[in-house]
């Protein structure tokens, strides 16, 4: 199966700064096949971003993904406090589906 | 409006079975994959089963095959996850999930707790 690594594991930023968060996967994945997450407390999981880059239905600008192959990037621009949560990304490229461990934004 | 709405949830002995439910309206249900992903207490995510649109093709993780079975109706738009031989590491908010983009619903989870 494909492993994900999400760095770090908890970033700790401010309002308004830029947080960058990493997704490394242990083979490469096709036609960017993936997708990030965001989770708060108590709630489900929200699609941000499917195939690497582009945003999910209702997804502010701030939010961007890129990369491709084993390399992934969501970039959070001007942070506001309602980022602060869980994010995740996800491969679809290959069964099992797998999610990275995820990163706290604090 | 999509609604994703999850039951079955509760507190089971080990060895225990449950059945989760899951029915889905506002959303193309019976043309889509739809997958159950847990979450155990303080945890991240991992996915757990998926079943095509018509629930001719299934698959499980190596933690729940043979023990779980994913099913569904799709003349009542609804998602089955049945839960058998039951184990404390089963312990978790488990979520069905349509995994699909742009538009990618979720149920609200429910709470599996394997415990003596």
């Amino acid at each position: 199966e494909i492993v994900l690594t999400q760095s770090p594991v908890t970033l700790s930023l401010s309002p308004g700064e830029r947080a960058t968060l990493s997704c490394r996967a242990s083979q490469s994945i096709s036609n960017g096949y993936l997708g990030w997450y965001q989770q708060k407390p108590g709630q489900a999981p929200r699609l941000l971003i499917y195939g690497a880059s582009n945003a999910a239905t209702g997804i502010p600008g701030r939010f961007r993904g890129s990369g491709s192959g084993t390399e992934f990037t969501l970039t959070i621009s001007n942070l506001e406090p309602e980022d602060f949560a869980v994010y995740y990304c996800q491969q679809y490229d290959r069964s099992p589906r797998t999610f990275g461990q995820g990163t706290r934004l604090e | 409006e999509v609604q994703v709405v999850q039951s079955g949830g509760g507190l089971l002995q080990p060895g225990g079975s449950l059945r989760l439910s899951c029915a889905v309206s506002g959303f193309r249900f019976s043309s889509s994959w739809m997958h159950w992903v847990r979450q155990a207490p303080g945890k991240g995510l991992v996915w757990v089963s998926e079943i095509n649109d018509d629930g001719s093709i299934t698959t499980y993780a190596d933690a729940v095959k043979g023990r779980f079975i994913i099913s569904r109706d799709n003349a009542k738009n609804t998602l089955y996850l049945q839960m058998n031989s039951l184990r404390a590491e089963d312990t978790a908010v488990y979520y069905c999930a349509a995994l699909s983009a742009p538009l990618d619903p979720w149920g609200q989870g429910t709470l599996v707790t394997v415990s003596s």
